[in-house]
């Protein structure tokens, strides 16, 4: 079975202060993506990466960044977070030239 | 550009009962279709997927959707729903550089 696993179930966060939010793939998955979650607004892509190193910006990338130094870690980056990022953060990977994703549990990130 | 469209964001059917969620999407070519269902507190679970051949897709835990061009409709349906299955559920469109589009979610509730 695929195995995505993230850093944090729950995590409570400052204004201001620089947030990671870590991702692990266990399938040797080349595609991973960072995507959150808002209610009535479905998923929204942040950013995704085909491959070590190479990230490209999904539909809302503004106010983060993201980082894959290694093939099975892909990182969700906040720089200065703000309370308008208090928001489910799910990460999802899947194998080159295929389309079905597989999500980790996810992280309920809250902002004060 | 790709969308999806779930037209009912909460739906409540009692126990037994038949379920149909409708999902209605935008994309030039055939697109690859998905639906995943999220428990509380939960990732994504991927139910079932069509890329291509028969219209009529079966998936786990009893689940069904049909893929119909003509109405670019892909509808999940399920005749005797649980109260497990009370979750919320996702449609999703993928076309292009394995990136999915995903719908706002509709929430079903089971009535005992």
């Amino acid at each position: 079975d695929v195995k995505v696993t993230q850093s944090s179930r729950y995590l409570v966060k400052r204004t201001g202060e620089k947030v990671f939010l870590e991702c692990v793939q266990d399938m040797d998955h080349e595609n991973m993506f960072w995507y959150r979650q808002d209610p009535g607004l479905g998923l929204r892509l942040i950013y995704f990466s085909y491959d070590v190193k190479m990230k490209e910006k999904g539909d809302i990338p503004e106010g983060y960044s993201v980082s894959r130094e290694k093939k099975e870690r892909f990182s969700l980056i906040l720089e200065s977070a703000s309370t308008n990022q208090t928001s489910m953060y799910l990460c999802a990977s899947t194998p080159l030239g295929l389309e079905t994703q597989y999500f980790g549990p996810g992280t309920r990130l809250l902002v004060l | 550009a790709q969308s999806v469209t779930q037209p009912d964001i909460h739906i409540t059917v009692s126990e037994g009962a038949s379920l149909e969620l409708r999902c209605n999407y935008s994309y030039g070519a055939t697109p690859y279709l998905f639906w995943y269902v999220q428990s509380p507190g939960q990732g994504l679970q991927l139910l079932l997927k069509y890329f291509s051949g028969d219209t009529l897709v079966q998936g786990i835990k009893g689940f069904e959707a049909e893929f119909k061009r003509s109405q670019s409709s892909f509808n999940l349906r399920k005749p005797s729903v649980h109260w497990s299955d009370a979750a919320e559920y996702f449609c999703a469109v993928g076309g292009g550089a394995q990136k999915l589009v995903f719908g706002q979610g509709t929430r079903l509730t089971i009535n005992p």
